[in-house]
């Protein structure tokens, strides 16, 4: 069955620098791959969309990496801010729903 | 986009009772999802629910459990049957308004059972 890992350990970062999330998957080859924003008490927030035959997408200060040979997506977030602290999923495609790992936890401080 | 109305936003209920989770979308939307999420745990996929006709439910799951509606396409409900604590959690109703594109949520429902 599909498994999706990210870093486990929350991520403390310093504002202005570039937080690096990892997503690593097995058992599978998804069409597409997500990114997710979550904050405490809210549904999840779509943030970017990449497709397998995409290395790379942006937008804004975001940026998503898809390499399907290592199956690993990477997403960045350069010149954080304190707003950027929440938590992020990565979600594979599995049919018309999603598959989502657990999550990483960024707090981004001044 | 759709916006996701979802209520209630939290309940605590008694141990064997049944609770009912709704889901408005402000727009038509292709397919809908309800998903469960457990503190510190991913998003779990309860079932699809199917406009007109039966949820399809992902494996751990059954429609004793967690019977669901969906009459139009903006609508759907989740029942939590007979619970129990262990059914304490988040419920995420989710929506898509066409295939491989983003995923839309609602703000969760909070159930606790005691």
């Amino acid at each position: 069955s599909q498994k999706i890992e990210q870093n486990s350990e929350a991520l403390n970062i310093q504002e202005g620098k570039t937080a690096t999330l990892t997503c690593n998957y097995t058992n599978y080859s998804p069409a597409y791959l997500q990114w997710y924003r979550q904050d405490p008490g809210r549904g999840p927030v779509f943030l970017l969309l990449i497709r397998e035959n995409e290395k790379e997408k942006r937008k804004e200060r975001l940026k998503v990496t898809f390499d399907t040979t290592l199956k690993q997506s990477l997403f960045h977030i350069t010149a954080s801010q304190p707003a950027d602290s929440a938590t992020y999923l990565c979600a594979l495609e599995a049919g018309y729903a999603l598959n989502f790992g657990k999550g990483t936890s960024l707090l981004v401080t001044p | 986009s759709a916006v996701i109305s979802q209520k209630p936003s939290r309940d605590i209920c008694q141990r064997g009772t049944s609770l009912t989770i709704q889901c408005q979308v402000d727009s038509q939307v292709t397919m809908m999802f309800w998903y469960r999420q457990q503190p510190g745990q991913s998003l779990t996929l309860i079932a699809t629910a199917n406009q007109g006709s039966e949820a399809t439910y992902e494996s751990g799951f059954v429609i004793d459990k967690f019977p669901i509606s969906r009459p139009n396409l903006t609508f759907s409900t989740l029942t939590v049957s007979n619970m129990s604590p262990e059914d304490s959690s988040i419920y995420l109703c989710s929506a898509l308004q066409g295939v491989d594109t983003e995923a839309f949520f609602g703000q969760g429902t909070r159930l606790t059972v005691v």
